[in-house]
């Protein structure tokens, strides 16, 4: 079985630019989370999707947005790009854990991103 | 606010010793508790988890305890071994559709 994909692996915008990153979670998937990974943050919580729908969202402002189509494959857009959102941005899909109670996430490799 | 925090940025350990990695939260709601681990260019990976109904979760050479009390969790691993080196995460849910709140990040050190 596939992981989990993402794409581009690595991006290079400017200041005020936009940018859409795509991730394919593994097949049978249907939650999608997105988080934002820097040295000083750790692993930060955009937001995830499950069938389509926003479940839950992280505090990061109306610039980061997302959203999940009905194969599962979610897309995270960034607007008006600023410095500090250079970070590896990753994708996870999620299965529920029947023993944990659970679900156990499942990441991609991530997307770079730099701003200049 | 942070609610899951690991105080320890880094920790080197001889091989063959015993690796333990300690976890604090503040949200007295989380029930479950995981752990993962992530190699540099790579996407973290899941190692382990634990409920809160439980105080003690095993899997190999990894462990976890959980001390509900004092809100605190430590991953275990017994015996040490080179491809231990890495970034260990603990992450915290309140229940199967909240989000997933993952704390900074020890950096594993397994010196030979």
């Amino acid at each position: 079985k596939a992981g989990v994909t993402q794409t581009p692996r690595y991006l290079i915008k400017t200041r005020g630019q936009q940018v859409t990153l795509s991730c394919s979670p593994i097949s049978g998937h249907r939650s999608v989370s997105w988080y934002q990974q820097t040295p000083g943050q750790g692993l930060q919580f955009l937001f995830e999707y499950f069938s389509e729908t926003q479940r839950n969202k992280g505090n990061f402002p109306g610039r980061f947005s997302g959203r999940q189509f009905s194969n599962s494959r979610s897309e995270m857009n960034v607007s008006t790009l600023e410095l500090g959102d250079s970070a590896l941005y990753l994708c996870a899909s999620s299965v529920p854990q029947l023993t944990s109670g659970t679900d156990t996430q499942y990441f991609g490799p991530g997307t770079r991103l730099t701003v200049l | 606010d942070q609610q899951v925090k690991q105080n320890s940025p880094s920790l080197s350990v001889q091989e063959g010793r015993i690796s333990i990695l300690n976890c604090d939260y503040t949200n007295s709601m989380f029930d479950y508790f995981l752990w993962y681990k992530k190699y540099p260019a790579e996407g973290p990976t899941f190692l382990i988890s634990i409920s809160s109904i439980k105080d003690k979760n095993e899997d190999g050479r990894f462990t976890v305890f959980l001390n509900k009390s004092a809100k605190h969790l430590s991953l275990h691993i017994v015996p040490s071994q080179p491809g231990d080196s890495a970034v260990y995460f603990c992450a915290a849910s309140g229940n199967r559709d909240d989000k997933i709140i993952f704390g900074k990040g020890t950096r594993l050190h397994i010196l030979p």
